[in-house]
């Protein structure tokens, strides 16, 4: 069965510094998604992506962030300058005219 | 916004039993109403889900009945095994198309079912 397949699994950064995240969604998907969890709380919805925009975001989304999918099969999310509370668990999802599919999530811990 | 309340935080049953987790939404443009599963490690996975226009669905042995007019949704789980011990998620959304996926989710249901 197809799956969103993410990396790293686990990221550590320095407070300050851009990390991107990558996933590959499931190939004939056109809806995207990032999702974070931090720890004990919620998964909560950040950002939705069709047609190579930006459909809809959350108020967490904040200029600190950016989406891309660069080459067809990518889709990216970058934390341009990362902070303590950015510590989570962060889900790419994918979905088209079925269930949304969630990948394994990378974990990114700032320091 | 959509506001998704989850009821309880843990549950522990013994194996045979059955399982009844509980949601709330605020929200009465909602139409779609799933139910994830999530295992250690791992990202949520789809087990059951339900639209506006059904009030029950069934799948072996998990069901979700869906009560619009009082704005709440229950998933059911019966004999319940051990690898049914996870994490459950409830969510909402409405729309269609792509934003019929922006998901607000429920705090999360730990449920242990011990042998």
């Amino acid at each position: 069965e197809p799956e969103v397949t993410q990396t790293p699994s686990h990221q550590v950064t320095q407070m300050g510094q851009e990390v991107i995240l990558r996933c590959v969604p499931i190939s004939n998907h056109l809806y995207f998604y990032w999702y974070r969890q931090i720890l004990g709380q919620k998964v909560e919805f950040l950002v939705s992506f069709y047609n190579n925009e930006i459909s809809e975001k959350s108020e967490i989304f904040d200029d600190q962030f950016s989406v891309e999918r660069p080459d067809g099969s990518n889709f990216t999310l970058k934390i341009r300058s990362t902070k303590l509370e950015d510590s989570a668990m962060y889900f790419c999802a994918s979905g088209e005219r079925s269930p949304l599919h969630f990948g394994n999530g990378t974990r990114l811990t700032v320091t | 916004g959509e506001n998704v309340e989850q009821h309880p935080s843990t549950l522990s049953v013994q194996e045979g039993d059955s399982a009844v987790i509980k949601c709330t939404y605020s929200d009465s443009a909602s139409n779609y109403f799933p139910w994830y599963k999530q295992e250690l490690g791992k990202g949520p996975q789809l087990i059951i889900d339900i639209r506006s226009n059904v009030g029950e669905k069934k799948d072996q042995r998990i069901a979700v009945t869906l009560n619009k007019t009082a704005k709440h949704f229950s998933l059911h789980i019966t004999e319940t095994q051990p690898e049914d011990s996870a994490v459950y998620f409830c969510a909402a959304s409405k729309g269609s198309g792509g934003s019929n996926y922006k998901l607000t989710f429920g705090k999360g249901t730990l449920l242990t079912v011990n042998p």
